[in-house]
């Protein structure tokens, strides 16, 4: 079945450590995402991807890093300079590229919990 | 600056009743609008999407329809059921390059 895998699903990082979460697709989809969700907040962007080894900040990059060299994969390492790090990220995936990206629906992981220790 | 809305933010129903979610946004210049599910502890799932040049998508005993004049948007679920609580979320593509800005959620609690 196709889909958007991310792991691990929970997560926890000490103090001054940089972490990565994986996020890997098999939908052929050309743009990926990454969003933040806390409570009583709606989801953030961080990062977008719309083509491999290209991507964009997104609203609140600072303290977060991706990469992408391959089209199925787009890790996010969360950096030691991400000082409110504990919330629940998700990766999400598209077909479409450029302007036509926005014209196809988002499909979504299962997330990852992110915790300081 | 483009605000999404959903009203109310929690609901409870008995199975079976019909019900509406509501999503507002307050500029109508938005490209398209999508309908998410979210189950606690899990990701999204999409629902339906309904393009700038539509106004209403249908899926099963889902409908949602938009009005871009009026800046609303709206999801009819029919017959609910157990199996239909979950967390309903919105998002609206806005601005240059279309990014989706995302209402809250309505909490919904169909009960048996």
């Amino acid at each position: 079945d196709g889909g958007i895998t991310q792991s691990p699903k929970y997560l926890f990082r000490k103090e001054g450590q940089n972490v990565t979460l994986s996020c890997e697709q098999n939908l052929n989809h050309d743009a990926m995402y990454w969003y933040r969700q806390d409570p009583g907040q709606g989801l953030r962007l961080i990062y977008y991807s719309q083509i491999v080894n290209d991507f964009q900040k997104g609203d609140i990059a600072e303290g977060y890093s991706v990469s992408r060299e391959k089209k199925e994969s787009f890790p996010l390492t969360v950096t030691s300079a991400q000082k409110n790090p504990t919330a629940f990220y998700l990766c999400a995936s598209s077909m479409g590229t450029g302007g036509s990206y926005s014209n196809q629906p988002q499909h979504f992981g299962d997330g990852t919990r992110l915790s300081i220790l | 600056k483009q605000e999404v809305t959903q009203i109310p933010a929690a609901l409870s129903v008995p199975e079976g009743e019909n019900l509406v979610l509501n999503c507002s946004f307050t500029d109508s210049a938005i490209y398209n609008l999508q309908w998410f599910r979210q189950d606690p502890g899990k990701g999204l799932t999409s629902l339906l999407l309904i393009q700038s040049s539509q106004r209403e998508q249908t899926s099963g005993r889902l409908n949602a329809s938009l009005d871009k004049s009026s800046g609303r948007s709206t999801l009819y679920i029919a017959a609910s059921q157990p199996g239909d609580s979950a967390t309903y979320l919105c998002a609206g593509n806005a601005g240059n390059n279309r990014k989706l800005i995302w209402g809250l959620g309505t909490s919904l609690a169909v009960n048996p």
